[in-house]
């Protein structure tokens, strides 16, 4: 599990900022993911990445956007936060030789 | 499309007794079905796979393809599986679909 890490732990910022989440794994997965997690959603996915340069929107995409140049990075940016994005963010990779995904610590983010 | 429903939000049994977190699936094909566990501002964590019919921590699933469930069972619970319990379905090469969760409360 700490192949996968993310930063930072915790962000507060304001509405109409822009804010970038990092995640970074070290097994050169070739999947990787961008959840939210909210109270009575459960686990909603943002977007992922089958190989670098190649992305997908996930259930929640509005307002988020994706880049991976590396294979072992997946920045999540918000354009102009709302609060509405307030939330707990999980990244998390795969192999594609197996499917289990694991995941990251996750970033705490409010937007005020 | 594939769908994973998890029907209870919260579940609360006494320690040492037994618990069943309910899970449903919704796919035509073969499917791969795991349980991942969260505990308290912690992150996911795979906890079992079907294909794998393994036990991890006492916790035992059993996939059901003629009722579609692979519900997560435990004959004695301990406090220390109060955490946060999501299903998950595999339907090929796409992201995991994941139910809403449990959360299970286990009371001393």
């Amino acid at each position: 599990d700490a192949g996968i890490t993310q930063s930072p732990r915790y962000k507060i910022t304001e509405t109409g900022r822009q804010v970038t989440l990092m995640c970074h794994q070290t097994w050169s997965h070739s999947y990787m993911f961008w959840y939210r997690q909210d109270l009575g959603h459960g686990l909603r996915l943002i977007y992922y990445s089958a190989a670098a340069d190649i992305t997908d929107k996930g259930e929640v995409s509005d307002g988020y956007v994706v880049s991976r140049s590396k294979t072992e990075n997946f920045p999540l940016t918000l354009e102009s936060a709302t609060r509405s994005q307030t939330s707990v963010y999980f990244c998390a990779s795969k192999d594609t030789a197996q499917e289990t995904q694991y995941f990251g610590p996750g970033t705490r983010l409010l937007v005020l | 499309a594939q769908r994973v429903t998890q029907p209870e939000k919260l579940l609360s049994v006494f320690k040492g007794a037994p618990v069943e977190l309910k899970c449903n699936y919704s796919y035509s094909g073969s499917p791969e079905l795991f349980w991942y566990v969260q505990y308290s501002r912690q992150r996911l964590q795979l906890l079992l796979r079907h294909i794998s019919r393994e036990s991890i921590k006492g916790f035992t699933a059993d996939l059901n393809k003629g009722e579609t469930s692979f519900h997560l069972k435990k004959p004695f619970a301990q406090e220390e599986d109060s955490a946060m319990y999501y299903c998950a379905l595999n339907s090929g090469n796409t992201p995991l679909v994941f139910g809403k969760g449990t959360r299970l409360s286990v009371i001393a």
